[in-house]
């Protein structure tokens, strides 16, 4: 059975950088027909999108984050990264990681646990 | 970008009772439309995909239908489980992009 799980710091400072990882398990990261994800969630709001990525190589980016954010792939660990630069206050959120299903339509499943990153001094 | 605009934002209805939630997008998404359930404290879990097939594991009373513009989940007897917030979810261009709408919370009336 996939499993995905979010690790990183749980609290980042203004302007610095919040850098998280999806250690996949019960299946490779390196199969086609599969994207992967990172998505967000403030506390008490809904759920926005920041990017996607295909083994390969090939990303995509919510354009409203598109400037801070990066995503990068360790095939040889079985997981992922996430980076997103310049941190604020809006920026606090619980963070998940899902595998993206693509055909002609596109659906996240699984998804992780969710890890909750706050931004403060 | 593609908008998903859900409605009601809360539906208060009674164990038993049929719920029905709307999901509108802003230009046509075909029936590439995807629902999810999330309960307090946890990860978004997948009901529907294709906009009325339902995933592994989701029980027959989640339905989902609608193409175009307009997509509806139908929840046709509820159960005290079902009380959480849906989330209605597209994919559009390539390499994708994703759009979900904005929630709408399902409570105990």
């Amino acid at each position: 059975q996939l499993q995905l799980q979010e690790s990183g710091p749980g609290l980042v400072k203004p302007s610095e950088t919040l850098s998280l990882t999806c250690a996949v398990s019960g299946g490779s990261i390196s199969i086609s027909s599969y994207y992967w994800g990172w998505i967000r969630q403030p506390p008490g709001k809904g759920l926005e999108w920041i990017g996607s990525f295909y083994y390969s190589g090939s990303t995509s980016y919510n354009p409203s984050l598109k400037s801070r954010v990066t995503i990068s792939v360790d095939t040889s660990k079985n997981q992922f990264s996430l980076k997103l630069s310049s941190v604020t206050a809006a920026d606090t959120a619980v963070y998940y990681c899902a595998r993206l299903i693509i055909t002609r339509s596109g659906w996240f499943d699984p998804w992780g646990q969710g890890t909750l990153v706050t931004v403060s001094s | 970008e593609i908008v998903l605009t859900q409605s009601p934002a809360t539906l208060s209805l009674s164990p038993g009772e049929r719920a029905t939630l709307s999901c509108r997008a802003s230009q046509s998404v075909s029936s590439y439309l995807a629902w999810y359930q999330q309960n307090p404290g946890q990860a978004p879990r997948l009901l529907i995909y294709d906009a009325s097939n339902r995933a592994t594991g989701i029980p027959a009373r989640f339905s989902g239908s609608g193409s175009g513009t307009d997509f509806t989940l139908t929840i046709s007897s509820l159960e005290p489980e079902d009380f959480a917030v849906y989330y209605c979810q597209q994919r559009s261009s390539w390499p994708p992009r994703i759009t979900f709408g904005q929630g709408t919370r399902l409570e105990i009336k």
